[in-house]
């Protein structure tokens, strides 16, 4: 069945740094492609997002980049910051599908 | 409150009980969601209503039974649960009816069968 893989699973940088997570996906229909944030005892919040029409899109001190031959996509955080310790999730999904795949998560933690 | 809530926020029940969870969206949105999230693992898509019709049911037993009765509400119904079935259940909603676009959230409800 269709999956998305998420790596890595614990990621822990230095304030100030950037950080990487990279997500692979199984469904070539797939075509948006979302990334939540999850706080501790929070529910999860959308961050960025892009769709399979574009290769690369920024919000301020996050990017997401879309490779679709290769069928994978990550999150770039540059300048990271304390508040940014979190869950993030990388999810896929397809037009008339309603069926998210969701990664398993990446731990970050970045230190002061 | 505004956006997307859930009652009960906390749920400890024997294996025999029957209960309810309850999810509520004030956005206004088509599509309604229910998901499980276990420690360490990936968001497990339960269920989805668009519309108040049923489009997807992952594979989940029969003793999660959800209900729709109108594009606001959902419900997920309990009975005979297993302690594996401990989690974090977490409700969605969506506006885009065609299945892709920013899904909310509600803060979930913590279930332990015990």
């Amino acid at each position: 069945g269709e999956n998305v893989e998420q790596h890595p699973s614990t990621l822990s940088v230095q304030e100030g740094d950037s950080a990487v997570i990279k997500c692979t996906y199984s469904d070539s229909a797939s075509n948006y492609f979302p990334w939540y944030k999850q706080e501790l005892g929070k529910r999860p919040q959308l961050i960025i997002d892009i769709r399979s029409n574009v290769g690369e899109k920024k919000d301020q001190r996050i990017a997401v980049t879309l490779n679709k031959t290769a069928k994978h996509f990550s999150l770039h955080i540059t300048e990271t910051q304390p508040e940014d310790s979190a869950v993030y999730f990388c999810a896929a999904s397809s037009t008339g599908g309603f069926k998210t795949i969701f990664g398993a998560g990446t731990r970050l933690f970045v230190k002061a | 409150e505004t956006g997307v809530t859930q009652t009960p926020r906390h749920l400890v029940m024997g294996m025999t009980n029957k209960k309810s969870l309850k999810c509520e969206q004030h956005l206004g949105h088509n599509a309604m969601y229910w998901y499980k999230q276990s420690a360490k693992k990936p968001l497990e898509l339960m269920f989805v209503y668009n519309f108040k019709e049923q489009t997807e049911n992952n594979s989940v037993p029969s003793r999660f039974s959800p209900e729709c009765p109108n594009s606001s509400h959902l419900f997920l119904h309990l009975h005979t649960l297993q302690p594996e079935d401990s989690a974090l259940y977490l409700c969605a909603s969506s506006q885009d009816s065609a299945g892709t676009g920013e899904q909310y959230f509600g803060p979930g409800t913590r279930l332990t069968v015990t």
